[in-house]
């Protein structure tokens, strides 16, 4: 079956520690990214790739990182300058030339101590 | 910029009790209005798109409707099942499909 992937699951990290959440898709979409969601918040938009080799800041990109090596895969790196970390982090990618629906992974959720 | 204000902030239903979830946004240009349903510690669901004033759809018991200033879903003798939280967002053009999303409104429907 077709969708995303995300992992892991649940994360618990010591503060002042990098964390790489992973998120791979078999959708064959071109444009992937990354929201964070808070209790009671919207979702925000962290980091999008339309194309490999090619992303560009979401709304709240300070404190992530991001690559696209590969179309299957858009990797999220929460580095220790993010003041707030924990969070749930949610992955969605897209087909070009389509409506514009985002079909989204299971989540992760990070929590640092 | 972008805003979408959902409401009310949560929702208790008996089963069985129809109501509507509204969704009200102020773009510049509105190139789709997208309904997710959102299980507690999952990813959002796709429901819906709509594009232009007018427009319905319908999935079972819900059904999605468009003006030119908001959006409602209504929900049709709901039942236990459909407690979530659902969410809108909409698409103000451009090609990277950056969706602007609500605060979501949580449904809660009692036996």
């Amino acid at each position: 079956d077709g969708g995303i992937t995300q992992s892991p699951k649940y994360l618990f990290r010591k503060e002042g520690q990098n964390v790489t959440l992973s998120c791979e898709q078999n959708l064959n979409h071109d444009a992937m990214y990354w929201y964070r969601q808070d209790p009671g918040q919207g979702l925000r938009l962290i980091y999008y790739s339309q194309i490999v080799n090619d992303f560009q800041k979401g709304d709240i990109a300070e404190g992530y990182s991001v690559s696209r090596e590969k179309k299957e895969s858009f990797p999220l790196t929460v580095t220790s300058a993010q003041k707030n970390p924990t969070a749930f982090y949610l992955c969605a990618s897209t087909r070009q030339g389509g409506s514009g629906e985002l079909f989204f992974g299971e989540g992760s959720r990070l929590t640092v101590l | 910029e972008d805003q979408v204000t959902q409401s009310p902030e949560a929702l208790r239903l008996q089963e069985g009790e129809s109501s509507s979830l509204n969704c009200s946004y102020t773009v510049s240009g509105l190139r789709g209005l997208f309904w997710y349903r959102q299980d507690p510690g999952k990813g959002p669901e796709f429901l819906f798109t709509l594009y232009s004033a007018g427009e319905e759809k319908e999935k079972e018991r819900l059904k999605a409707t468009l003006t030119k200033k908001e959006s409602f879903l209504h929900i049709t003798a709901p039942k236990p099942e459909d407690s979530a939280t659902y969410l809108c967002a909409v698409n103000s053009g451009g090609s990277n499909y950056k969706l602007t999303f609500g605060k979501g409104t949580l449904l809660t429907v009692n036996p």
